[in-house]
């Protein structure tokens, strides 16, 4: 079992729609949650960026954080094509080291 | 602010050949990355300095792959000899480096076909 899923879909929606993507992990001891951003032929950049349980917004973008579900969520209203990506969580033990733990992605397509 | 810069963009190798890839970090940043995103999958980590001292390098396959950040600036990755599942994007990644927790910012990549 991998330490974090994500489904790569693809997701494919229109403009406007309000879009939600979601990562599972299995470590107990991710304390920092990401949401990164990858164009085709870039690096990722990063998006949204949590600690521990909770809500963070910022603008169009939502991050949720359950860890008693070991669950995180990413939520981006009003979609636009420039959307259009592939999204990466990736989480941090925080204590040692600064190793990322990347999902797999999902690519996004939002659709005019 | 410029960003990481990496190059080559591509390289194109057949197998048991030599490659190297060149990094150079966002000025003033202390640790620097390099992850392996192989298509499909998500970066997975291959080494990380601070400044010029290896960190964490669990990950590397030390029978091919070695790295070296001289200085404290600059970085070089290199694979000898090369395989086929070495096909994938080696990303470079840099942050400040004070806290484990710093955003780590990341260079277009070099990609890497091994024929």
């Amino acid at each position: 079992q991998k330490e974090v899923e994500q489904d790569p879909g693809p997701l494919s929606v229109p403009e406007g729609a309000i879009v939600s993507l979601n990562c599972t992990y299995s470590n107990s001891a991710f304390q920092y949650f990401m949401w990164y951003r990858q164009y085709s032929r870039k690096g990722p950049e990063l998006l949204m960026y949590t600690y521990s349980s909770g809500n963070k917004e910022d603008g169009r973008f939502t991050a949720q954080v359950d860890k008693s579900s070991k669950y995180i969520s990413l939520f981006i209203r009003d979609s636009q094509p420039s959307d259009s990506a592939t999204y990466l969580c990736a989480m941090q033990r925080g204590s040692t080291l600064g190793r990322l733990y990347f999902g797999r992605g999902t690519q996004l397509t939002v659709w005019p | 602010e410029a960003g990481v810069a990496q190059s080559p963009r591509y390289k194109i190798i057949e197998k048991r050949q030599s490659v190297a890839f060149w990094c150079n970090p966002i000025s003033g940043h202390a640790t620097l990355y390099w992850y392996q995103q192989i298509l499909g999958q998500g970066p997975k980590l291959l080494i990380q300095f601070q400044n010029n001292g290896v960190v964490d390098d669990s990950q590397l396959p030390k029978d091919r792959f070695s790295a070296e950040r001289l200085k404290g600036v600059d970085s070089t990755l290199k694979i000898q000899p090369a395989k086929l599942e070495d096909s994938a994007v080696y990303l470079c990644a840099s942050s400040l480096g004070l806290r484990d927790t710093d955003t780590q910012y990341f260079g277009p990549g070099t990609r890497l076909t091994v024929l």
